[in-house]
C-alpha cells in the first residue's frame, strides 16, 4: 500500500498568525504532491502542485504568497497559511503522487484549520 | 478540458437495498477514473480506480464500477447497501500519465435508512 499523513490533523489559530501544514509519504517517495482544498458541503478543489526541489505551481485566483508551499524533500511537503483570516478556514488534503507502472495518487486524512 | 458530473446531489436508500451513483465524465483521452469516500470530516479512501482493461472494476467494500466509454460514464453500484456506506461519494478523473492533478465532482451524498 501507499500511506500518506498530515499533521496536524486539526488546528485552531487567531487571525494574523501563520499555520503549517504538513503533508508525508510514508513509504513512498513522491516528487509530485498536490494540495486541495475543501468547504464544507464541496467538492474539492486544487491550489497547488508541489514539485520537489522546484517551485509550486498555483491554480489561478490562490495566491502564492498567502499559501506558501515547500516541497523539500520526497517525502514531505508543507502548506504554510500565513497570516490567517477566518475565510481561510477550511479542509485541505494533498495527496502524494506514487509512480509506477499505473501512477496513482494517494491522499492524506486531511487538516481542518479554524481561524478565529 | 476534463471535467466531471455527479448528477445527483444526494441520494437516500434503504438498507439492504441496491445503489447506483452516476458520474459522467468529460476527457480528451482514455482517462483514468476513480471513485472516492469520504466520511464527514475524515480524508478520501479510494474505493476503486479504472486505467485500461476489463471496463467492470471491483473495489473495496463491494462496491463496482462500470466503465462505459460510449456514454463517457463511470456509474458506481453495490448490490446491498449497509447503514456504515452513508458518506459522500466523489468521482474523479486523471490523465494517463498520472501526474497531473485529479479533477473531481461535487459528490453525492448517500443517506442510508432503515
Amino acid at each position: 500500500g501507499a500511506v500518506v499523513s498530515q499533521h496536524p490533523s486539526r488546528v485552531i489559530c487567531k487571525s494574523g498568525t501563520s499555520v503549517k501544514i504538513e503533508c508525508r509519504s510514508l513509504d513512498f517517495q513522491a516528487t509530485t504532491m498536490f494540495w486541495y482544498r475543501q468547504f464544507p458541503k464541496q467538492s474539492l478543489m486544487l491550489m497547488a502542485t508541489s514539485n520537489e526541489g522546484s517551485k509550486a505551481t498555483y491554480e489561478q485566483g490562490v495566491e502564492k504568497d498567502k499559501f506558501l508551499i515547500n516541497h523539500a524533500s520526497l517525502t514531505l511537503s508543507t502548506l504554510t497559511v500565513t497570516s490567517a483570516h477566518p475565510e481561510d478556514s477550511s479542509f485541505y488534503i494533498c495527496s502524494a503522487l506514487k509512480r509506477g507502472s499505473a501512477d496513482t495518487q494517494y491522499f492524506g486524512p486531511g487538516t481542518r484549520l479554524t481561524v478565529l | 478540458a476534463q471535467s466531471v458530473t455527479q448528477p445527483d446531489i444526494h441520494i437516500t436508500v434503504s438498507e439492504g437495498a441496491s445503489l447506483e451513483l452516476r458520474c459522467n465524465y468529460s476527457y480528451g483521452a482514455t482517462p483514468y477514473l476513480f471513485w472516492y469516500v469520504q466520511s464527514p470530516g475524515q480524508g478520501l479512501q479510494l474505493l476503486l480506480k479504472y486505467f485500461s482493461g476489463d471496463t467492470l472494476v471491483q473495489g473495496i467494500k463491494g462496491f463496482e464500477a462500470e466503465f462505459k466509454r460510449s456514454q463517457s460514464s463511470f456509474n458506481l453500484r453495490k448490490p446491498s447497501v449497509h447503514w456504515s456506506d452513508a458518506a459522500e461519494y466523489f468521482c474523479a478523473v486523471g490523465s494517463p500519465s498520472g501526474n497531473t492533478p485529479l479533477v473531481f465532482g461535487k459528490g453525492t451524498r448517500l443517506s442510508v435508512i432503515a
